[in-house]
């Protein structure tokens, strides 16, 4: 079993909708929790960074981590043709000493 | 499956010496494997994309004689930093592509 799983998508929603992106992972020392954007090759751009549980908010971006369940979830609001990307979590038990990524899920928003 | 390795997970050199980070994927063949460069809380800088038995291909601002990429086969890509300063104290990732992107789990270089 990998260490974090993720949907690769791809995901294709209509603008403005709401996406649900989604993580569960297998290791309980997971402390830090990352979501990162990435467009075609290119490097991954941070887009939320959260430590052990809980949400936090970004403009039209929330992640939240709800440790009991092993289960991690970036939610974006009012969807553009822009958030079109692959996206990726990825976590670290000792604050980027070490990295597990996920595969990336693929979204495509429709104008 | 798809799983990509680093070897050294930390490494602390001396100022003006060499280090080798190498990158694996230890159950699949990787035609192209990517170089990142991550700074604490921050993106992932791409500093090159490298192909099985060619040259890698840097991305701008990236020193090609200061991080030199050798991608010797379809399961491994070196990276040598040489000359190695301590502004090149950094986190190093690679990942590995063969459909999807998988990411290894990073290298941590300290250069005292």
């Amino acid at each position: 079993q990998k260490e974090v799983e993720q949907d690769p998508g791809p995901l294709s929603v209509p603008e403005g909708a709401i996406v649900s992106l989604n993580c569960t992972y297998s290791n309980s020392a997971f402390q830090y929790f990352m979501w990162y954007r990435q467009y075609s090759r290119k490097g991954p751009e941070l887009l939320m960074y959260t430590y052990s549980s809980g949400n936090k908010e970004d403009g039209r971006f929330t992640a939240q981590v709800d440790k009991s369940s092993k289960y991690i979830s970036l939610f974006i609001r009012d969807s553009q043709p822009s958030d079109s990307a692959t996206y990726l979590c990825a976590m670290s038990p000792d604050n980027f000493n070490k990295f597990y990524f996920g595969s990336g899920t693929k979204l495509n928003v429709k104008p | 499956g798809a799983v990509v390795s680093q070897h050294p997970s930390w490494v602390i050199c001396k100022s003006g010496t060499s280090v080798k980070i190498e990158c694996r994927s230890l159950d699949f063949q990787a035609t192209t494997m990517f170089w990142y460069r991550q700074f604490p809380k921050q993106s992932l800088m791409l500093m090159a994309t490298s192909n099985e038995g060619s040259k890698a291909t840097y991305e701008q601002g990236v020193e090609k004689d200061k991080f030199l990429i050798n991608h010797a086969s379809l399961t491994l890509s070196t990276l040598t930093v040489t000359s190695a300063h301590p502004e090149d104290s950094s986190f190093y990732i690679c990942s590995a592509e063969v459909n999807e992107q998988y990411f290894g789990p990073g290298t941590r270089l300290t250069v005292t």
